[in-house]
């Protein structure tokens, strides 16, 4: 089982740009919620999918959006990038009662 | 409101020594909270875990103290150990198993000295 898997690991992009980070949940967890956390400080979470949907929603712009795919898969995408949204985006898939959430090794954002 | 904060950024202890992480929340309707570490170059990994209906719970090396009174709770490492440097997060988590989210703190680093 390869756990939480997300691409790409590192990315540089200009400020206005858009981009599409990818996550792939643990075998069998439908679930996919991605986190925002900028250096030095802790995940915020950004939203969660379930059956596609986007089940709910932290406090992020309109500019932060994403799907889920019929496999569980998840994108989050980033239009009209800030320097501001510079950091490592997190993914985690379904809550076990055992474990907690697994998250994912993370996508280090840089913009410039 | 929804803040989960922590009190010190940075800790440093002697290894073998006892670590003791302190973390304050401010919603007294929490119910549940986790720890988690991070090491570098990766995504915060489970820990512990602990409901409001208790007061401490015991792990492999660690312990979580939970006091509802004052809103706080800590993480105690017995033993540290150098692979137990890494930041550490308390979180709260909100909502039921298919919907949660988690409220993280801001981090504590732990420094182990050989």
């Amino acid at each position: 089982d390869a756990g939480v898997t997300q691409s790409p690991t590192h990315l540089i992009k200009t400020r206005g740009q858009q981009v599409t980070l990818r996550c792939s949940p643990k075998s069998g967890h439908d679930t996919v919620s991605w986190y925002q956390q900028a250096l030095g400080q802790g995940p915020q979470f950004i939203f969660q999918y379930y059956e596609e949907e986007e089940r709910q929603r932290g406090n992020f712009p309109d500019r932060f959006s994403g799907h889920q795919f019929p496999n569980y898969s998840s994108e989050l995408n980033v239009n009209a990038l800030l320097l501001g949204d510079s950091a490592l985006y997190l993914c985690a898939s379904s809550w076990d009662r055992e474990a907690g959430a697994f998250f994912g090794q993370g996508t280090r954002l840089t913009v410039v | 409101g929804e803040s989960v904060g922590l009190h010190l950024p940075t800790l440093s202890v002697q290894e073998g020594d006892n670590s003791i992480i302190n973390c304050a929340y401010s919603n007294s309707a929490s119910d549940y909270f986790i720890w988690y570490k991070q090491e570098s170059g990766k995504g915060p990994q489970f820990i512990i875990d602990i409901r409001s209906n208790m007061d401490k719970r015991q792990g492999q090396r660690v312990t979580v103290l939970l006091n509802k009174t004052v809103k706080h709770l800590s993480l105690q490492i017995a033993a540290t150990q150098p692979g137990d440097s890494a930041v550490y997060f308390c979180a709260e988590k909100t909502g039921g198993d298919s919907s949660y989210k988690l409220i993280f703190g801001s981090g504590t680093r732990l420094l182990v000295r050989p």
